[in-house]
């Protein structure tokens, strides 16, 4: 049984602070991890994905890989009240595993 | 809207009729995904199509539903037979190609079963 397990939130920060979320997963041979973020009552929205091991950054986000622990992270920079949703944790190829989502909540 | 669409957004169906969810990808991709959100549960996937293929229905409940992408026109999955259980925000999403392309996922059908 393939699983991805995401830190249980909620997660609250002050603005301006930096998120640490975090994910693990369990298929050694996934390729693709993706992180998505889904404001209460919408659809996902794919705002981070890495393929390699090593950090990737965009903006306020930074995508980190590491294949050999199976974990991957998603740190947000400077963090603003609207950046207050589910973040999703995903990997795979075709086929998507979902974790179960972490709550940040960012306090103004 | 260059994006991913979905209708209807939301359908109310009584127990015993038939559900119809249609998607049609984004432009340029050919490659549809399904995935079912239950009320306070993470996504699940369900289906992969490419035009006129079933890649992997793994995820697929094995009774009453059912998936298709035709040549023409949009993805459509079909659920036969609602029952409560069967509410829930159903997504599409789409990719440019196959394996580990980034998929784009659409706004949602909000299902209710009465």
């Amino acid at each position: 049984q393939k699983e991805v397990e995401q830190n249980s939130g909620p997660l609250s920060v002050p603005e301006g602070a930096i998120a640490s979320l975090n994910c693990t997963y369990s298929d050694r041979g996934s390729q693709s991890f993706f992180w998505y973020r889904q404001y209460s009552g919408k659809s996902p929205e794919l705002i981070m994905f890495i393929y390699s091991n090593g950090d990737k950054e965009d903006g306020r986000f930074t995508a980190q890989l590491n294949k050999a622990s199976q974990y991957v992270s998603l740190l947000i920079r400077d963090s603003q009240p609207s950046d207050s949703a589910t973040y999703l944790c995903a990997v795979g190829g075709g086929k998507l595993i979902f974790g179960q989502g972490t709550e940040l909540s960012v306090k103004p | 809207n260059a994006g991913v669409m979905q209708n209807p957004r939301h359908l109310v169906r009584r127990r015993g009729q038939e559900a119809r969810l249609r998607c049609s990808p984004m432009k340029g991709h050919s490659h549809v995904y399904w995935y079912r959100q239950l009320p306070e549960e993470g996504l699940k996937f369900m289906v992969y199509l490419q035009k006129e293929n079933i890649i992997d229905e793994s995820g697929m409940p094995k009774e009453r539903f059912s998936a298709e992408f035709p040549k023409e026109g949009p993805s459509i999955l079909r659920i036969q037979q609602v029952v409560r259980g069967d509410s829930a925000a159903y997504f599409c999403a789409s990719s440019p190609g196959p394996g580990p392309y980034e998929q784009y996922f659409g706004p949602g059908t909000r299902l209710t079963v009465t």
